[in-house]
């Protein structure tokens, strides 16, 4: 399989669940980026990973914790969530930090929080 | 804050006309440039990237750069319906701590048949 694969595509969960995105990438890629996306808003950038390590987090709120165990894998812990963060969740990877050639999405994760 | 800006339209074009979108940044140290199509409810999808001044074509895209004008726009000739989408302009600009990938907002194109 090539390419970003994100699962699971569809995902609803009561706001006192617990649940995970996974993201795996078969690029080669060495920085892996979450973003957010709410209906008809731009991109948010949540997290970046260079080399697994984190690298930057955009004032995310403790309830969205990430996971990069490598290069190639990165996850998204989710746990006590509000409504108002269903949104579409996106995985990107780029060869480099920064995108110099660009990013690649996965297919995202849409998330409903009831 | 560095930003990357885009008329968010809708931007309306009859079938088979030529759709022109636009993009204005303003690190004038950005060195490559992106244009993404994304479908309602879909992923962004790379459709485009230059890093010279100038035009570059690939099929009915069309790229232009302008880094004097810190500016850079999409044209799509004989526009199709299945082209209605958001389009977004990325820029990769330096940042303090290495460079970064900055989206602006996207223009959202419909074309009419």
């Amino acid at each position: 399989e090539t390419g970003v694969t994100q699962t699971p595509r569809h995902l609803v969960m009561g706001m006192t669940n617990k649940k995970s995105l996974k993201c795996e990438q078969h690029l080669g890629h060495n920085a892996m980026y979450w973003y957010k996306q709410s209906a008809k808003k731009p991109l948010e950038l949540m997290f970046v990973y260079n080399f697994k390590e984190q690298t930057e987090n955009n004032s995310v709120p403790s309830r969205f914790s990430p996971e990069c165990p490598n290069s190639s894998h990165l996850f998204l812990h989710l746990h006590t969530l509000q409504p108002e963060d269903s949104a579409l969740y996106l995985c990107a990877s780029s060869q480099e930090i920064g995108g110099y050639y660009g990013y690649t999405f996965g297919s995202g994760t849409r998330l409903t929080v009831v | 804050q560095k930003e990357v800006e885009q008329n968010s339209g809708p931007l309306s074009v009859p079938e088979g006309a030529i759709a022109s979108l636009n993009c204005t940044y303003s690190d004038r140290g950005s060195q490559s440039f992106f244009w993404y199509r994304q479908y309602s409810g879909k992923s962004p999808e790379l459709i485009m990237f230059i890093y010279s001044n100038g035009d570059k074509e690939d099929g009915r895209f069309t790229a232009q750069l302008n880094k004097a004008s810190q500016y850079v726009s999409l044209l799509i000739r004989d526009s199709q319906p299945s082209d209605s989408a958001t389009y977004l302009c990325a820029v990769n600009e330096p940042q303090e701590y290495g460079n970064k990938l900055v989206f602006g907002a996207g223009t959202i194109l419909r074309v009419k048949s």
